[in-house]
């Protein structure tokens, strides 16, 4: 059983660009959930996808948004990037067929925004 | 409001002697609660979880917590720590509200001396 990957591990981007990051869920799960932590913070939640719609989303701008595609992998976008975007993202996956409880994590995309 | 508080920031104990970190959560509901452990630069590792039954839960790495509802508390404990417990620790809880999601709390770094 493959574990949730995300991709890429580190990236630096520029204030004011925007950055695609990726998350492939855990097999058989079909939801997929994005959390912000920063630096000295617990992660907070960005969004939820399920079934290719998103299903829920935190206290984020609309400029954070995403996709969910058929395979249930995920993707995180973030355009006009703020020196405050600097974070770890962090995906989870869970599956809604055996109801609510457990998400579990990738290893996180580190952005530093300059 | 749903949060989750971890009063201590920073814990600092001996290699071998007793550990507690505490957990307070704010839910209307039955909770879903979570223990996480998080090393320097990395994702976060499960380390228990609490859905119903038994109120001691036992988890990896000789971690337990206990649920007091009375309290609204799920804290950690270790009978010995060892030095490679020098981590970050997430306390989290699982709401659903409008969509399933995890609030964590700020985390408590913990610092062994040897």
């Amino acid at each position: 059983e493959t574990g949730v990957t995300q991709s890429p591990t580190h990236l630096i981007k520029t204030r004011g660009q925007q950055v695609t990051l990726r998350c492939s869920s855990q097999s058989g799960h079909n939801t997929v959930s994005w959390y912000q932590q920063a630096l000295g913070q617990g992660p907070q939640f960005i969004f939820q996808y399920y079934r290719e719609e998103e299903n829920g989303r935190g206290n984020f701008p609309p400029r954070f948004s995403g996709l969910q595609f058929p395979n249930y992998s995920s993707e995180l976008n973030v355009n006009a990037l703020e020196l405050d975007d600097s974070a770890l993202y962090l995906c989870a996956s869970s599956s809604v067929l055996t109801g609510i409880g457990e998400q579990y994590f990738g290893p996180g995309t580190r952005l530093t925004v300059t | 409001a749903q949060s989750v508080t971890q009063p201590d920031i920073h814990i600092t104990v001996s290699e071998g002697a007793s550990l507690e970190l505490r957990c307070n959560y704010s839910y209307g509901a039955t909770p879903y609660l979570f223990w996480y452990v998080q090393s320097p630069g990395q994702g976060l590792q499960l380390l228990l979880k609490y859905f119903s039954g038994d109120t001691l839960v036992q988890g990896i790495k000789g971690f337990e917590a206990e649920f007091k509802r009375s309290q609204s508390s799920f804290n950690l404990r270790k009978p010995s720590v060892h030095w490679s417990d020098a981590a970050e620790y997430f306390c989290a809880v699982g709401v659903t509200s409008g969509t399933y999601k995890y609030i964590f709390g700020t985390g408590t770094r913990l610092k062994v001396l040897a």
